[in-house]
C-alpha cells in the first residue's frame, strides 16, 4: 500500500499523560499536513511542513502540541499533558507542492480518547 | 477569512435517483475547491477538484461538481445514486498560491448522504 499511513490507529490515555502519533506520507510528497477532526465537524488544520520545515501553525495548536518532520520524511505529532478536550481524530495528509496533482491525500487517522 | 458552508446535515435519496450535495464558499482570492468522501472508520478519500478551466469537473465513482463563481457554489452531483454512495461528504476550499496560501484546506461540517434501495 503506497498511501498515507498513521500509527497508532487508536490511543486511549489518561489525562495528563503525553502521547505521540506518527504519520508516513506518500513517498514522493514533499508537503505534509496535520488536521484534527471532532464528531460532527470537518477536519481543522493544525500545522504544515514542506520537506523538513514547519511553515505554518494554526492558533489551535497550543503550546502542549509539537510536531516534527526530521529529514522531510515521516512526521510525529506529540501532545503533552493531555486534556479531555484533546479527544479527537488526528488526520495526516500529504501532497505535492505543485503540479497538476497537488490534492491532499489523507491517512486513516489516529483516534485519541483522553479519560 | 476563508470559509465553507454545507447547508444540509443530511441528504436522503432513493437508489437510481440523481443526487446533489450543496456547498458554498468564501475566499478572498481565486478558490481551489475540493470534495472528499469519508466512510466509517476510514480516512478522507479525494473525489474531485476545481482549479481553473471548465466549470463542470468530473471525478471518481461517477461524481461531478459544478463551479459557479457568481453564486460562490461548488455543488456535488451524481446522475444515479447507489446504496454504496452512502457516506459523509466534505467540501473544502483553499486560496490559490498567488494569494499567499500555504495549501491548508478549510473544510465544511460535512453532509451525510443516505441512499435507500
Amino acid at each position: 500500500d503506497t498511501g498515507v499511513s498513521q500509527d497508532p490507529r487508536h490511543k486511549i490515555t489518561k489525562r495528563g499523560q503525553n502521547v505521540t502519533f506518527r504519520c508516513d506520507p506518500i513517498s514522493e510528497h514533499n508537503r505534509l499536513y496535520w488536521y484534527r477532526q471532532t464528531l460532527g465537524q470537518g477536519p481543522e488544520f493544525l500545522t504544515y511542513f514542506q520537506n523538513e520545515a514547519q511553515l505554518e501553525k494554526s492558533r489551535l495548536l497550543s503550546d502542549r502540541f509539537s510536531a516534527e518532520r526530521p529529514k522531510g520524511s515521516f512526521s510525529t505529532l506529540e501532545i503533552q499533558r493531555t486534556e479531555q478536550g484533546d479527544s479527537a481524530m488526528y488526520l495526516c495528509a500529504s501532497s505535492l507542492a505543485a503540479g497538476a496533482r497537488f490534492e491532499q491525500y489523507f491517512g486513516p487517522g489516529t483516534r485519541l480518547t483522553v479519560t | 477569512a476563508q470559509s465553507v458552508a454545507q447547508p444540509e446535515d443530511q441528504v436522503n435519496v432513493a437508489e437510481g435517483n440523481p443526487l446533489t450535495v450543496k456547498c458554498t464558499y468564501s475566499v478572498s482570492g481565486n478558490p481551489y475547491l475540493f470534495w472528499y468522501v469519508q466512510y466509517p472508520n476510514r480516512g478522507l478519500q479525494f473525489l474531485l477538484k476545481y482549479i481553473t478551466g471548465d466549470n463542470l469537473v468530473k471525478g471518481s465513482y461517477g461524481f461531478e461538481a459544478e463551479f459557479n463563481k457568481s453564486q460562490t457554489s461548488f455543488h456535488l452531483k451524481k446522475p444515479s445514486a447507489l446504496v454504496s454512495d452512502s457516506a459523509l461528504y466534505f467540501c473544502a476550499v483553499r486560496e490559490g498560491e498567488e494569494g499567499g496560501s500555504q495549501g491548508n484546506l478549510i473544510f465544511g461540517k460535512g453532509t451525510k448522504l443516505s441512499v435507500k434501495p
